[in-house]
């Protein structure tokens, strides 16, 4: 079955550096998300991106955060100046359209130091 | 903003009791998804439930989605300590968001 992939894996890094975090989803899909989870909690949804653009973003999605579909392949999400909180694992997500299921990536664990 | 309710949040049994988790909502989803997440991986599906009062078998584990299509529940049946996992449920509004709503999750411990 096509996976959906990340990379790195685990991203260090410190108080106020930018980060990007990358994700290529399944070839054929159309729409594609970013959600978040900090360590022990629920996973939240950040973005939703269709038709080069963003559809819906939530209100942990600030001006801090942009997300990226560069060369049709790849899909970034990037946090400008991190903080301690942003500390958590980090889900691409895709679908090939609506309403079916959403494939997730296998995460990048993102801590900030 | 749309709430998933799931309860418990933990539960801990022994090998070969059958429990019952419960995803509730006050909104109505036009279909909700159940995913098992191992620590560190990412949620993988186990079952999509689309019509209100489906259900739906996956081996042990029974899916049902409520008439009104605001709950689930998944039932496992003499649990194995290989069930021992995070349980979340997922909503799907399908609106212009075009993206799910998740539940708290519920941790289950499977003693053998």
């Amino acid at each position: 079955e096509p996976e959906v992939t990340q990379t790195p894996s685990h991203q260090v890094t410190q108080m106020g550096q930018e980060v990007i975090l990358r994700c290529v989803p399944i070839s054929n899909h159309l729409y594609f998300y970013w959600y978040r989870q900090i360590l022990g909690q629920k996973v939240e949804f950040l973005v939703s991106f269709y038709n080069n653009e963003i559809s819906e973003k939530s209100e942990i999605f600030d001006d801090q955060f942009s997300v990226e579909r560069p060369d049709g392949s790849n899909f970034t999400l990037k946090i400008r100046s991190t903080k301690l909180e942003d500390s958590a694992m980090y889900f691409c997500a895709s679908r090939p359209g609506t309403p079916t299921r959403e494939y997730f990536g296998p995460g990048t664990r993102l801590t900030v130091t | 903003t749309q709430l998933l309710e799931q309860s418990p949040q933990f539960l801990s049994i022994q090998e070969g009791e059958n429990l019952t988790v419960y995803c509730n909502s006050s909104s109505v989803f036009s279909s909700l998804q159940w995913y098992r997440q191992e620590p560190g991986e990412g949620p993988v599906l186990l079952v999509t439930v689309v019509t209100g009062g489906e259900v739906k078998k996956l081996k042990r584990l029974t899916f049902q989605f409520g008439d009104a299509r605001k709950d689930s529940s998944l039932h496992i049946t003499a649990a194995q300590t290989g069930d021992t996992g995070l349980y979340l449920c997922a909503g799907d509004r399908d609106t212009g968001r075009r993206a799910l709503t998740f539940g708290s999750g519920t941790r289950l411990q499977v003693q053998p």
